[in-house]
């Protein structure tokens, strides 16, 4: 097992530009989660999928960020337009409807310039 | 608002020390609290977890105590390693169900050879 694929690893943007962020779950996990992590905030959740389907968005700071769960197999989360505060750390994690623990990609490093 | 409070939010201890991390939370309807490893570059990682109805769980050197009443539960490292150097964190469940989880800011920990 691959574990939870994340891409790509490293992400420098000028401000203003459009950023995408992937996330492959863990084939049969039927959860998706998207957390940022700073210094300052710690791990936020953004955003929540159960079976493809957005359950809980309150995390998403604003409508510049989107998130979207085509298939069970891929996520997207989009940063339209991307500011220097957005600068952290993107993480992707899945879990099975049965096991209570994540497993985490090993996340996106965003920096907006 | 914080759900889980995490401390001490960083830690050094000596190699074959005990380390020593707790954490408090507000709502008495969580069911489980897991900890998390984080290693640099990593995305965290499940540790050991433990539920409320028992008061200790250990496996290894890590050993959790948890305490209903006072709602607070802790980790406990005993016979730190260097390799233990990390981040953890506490989690509790967010939510009833489908185990979306509240983490605390993390500690870092550093064990000195």
């Amino acid at each position: 097992d691959a574990g939870v694929i994340q891409s790509p690893r490293h992400e420098v943007t000028e401000m203003g530009q459009e950023v995408t962020l992937r996330c492959k779950p863990i084939s049969g996990h039927n959860s998706l989660f998207w957390y940022r992590q700073t210094m300052m905030r710690g791990l936020e959740l953004l955003i929540y999928f159960n079976n493809n389907v957005p359950i809980d968005d309150s995390g998403m700071p604003e409508d510049r960020f989107s998130a979207k769960m085509p298939n069970a197999s891929f996520s997207t989360l989009k940063i339209q337009p991307s500011e220097p505060r957005d600068s952290a750390v993107y993480f992707c994690a899945s879990r099975t409807g049965t096991v209570y623990g994540y497993t985490f990609g090993s996340g996106t490093r965003l920096t907006v310039v | 608002q914080q759900q889980v409070k995490q401390s001490p939010q960083s830690l050094i201890v000596q190699k074959g020390g005990i380390s020593i991390i707790n954490c408090a939370y507000e709502n008495t309807a969580f069911d489980y609290f897991p900890w998390y490893q984080q290693f640099p570059g990593k995305g965290p990682a499940l540790l050991i977890a433990i539920r409320p109805d028992v008061s200790e769980k250990k496996e290894g050197r890590f050993t959790i105590s948890f305490n209903k009443s006072a709602k607070q539960f802790s980790l406990h490292i005993m016979d730190s390693q260097p390799g233990d150097s990390a981040t953890y964190f506490c989690a509790a469940p967010r939510g009833s169900t489908l185990g979306r989880l509240y983490f605390g800011r993390g500690t870092q920990l550093t064990v000195w050879p």
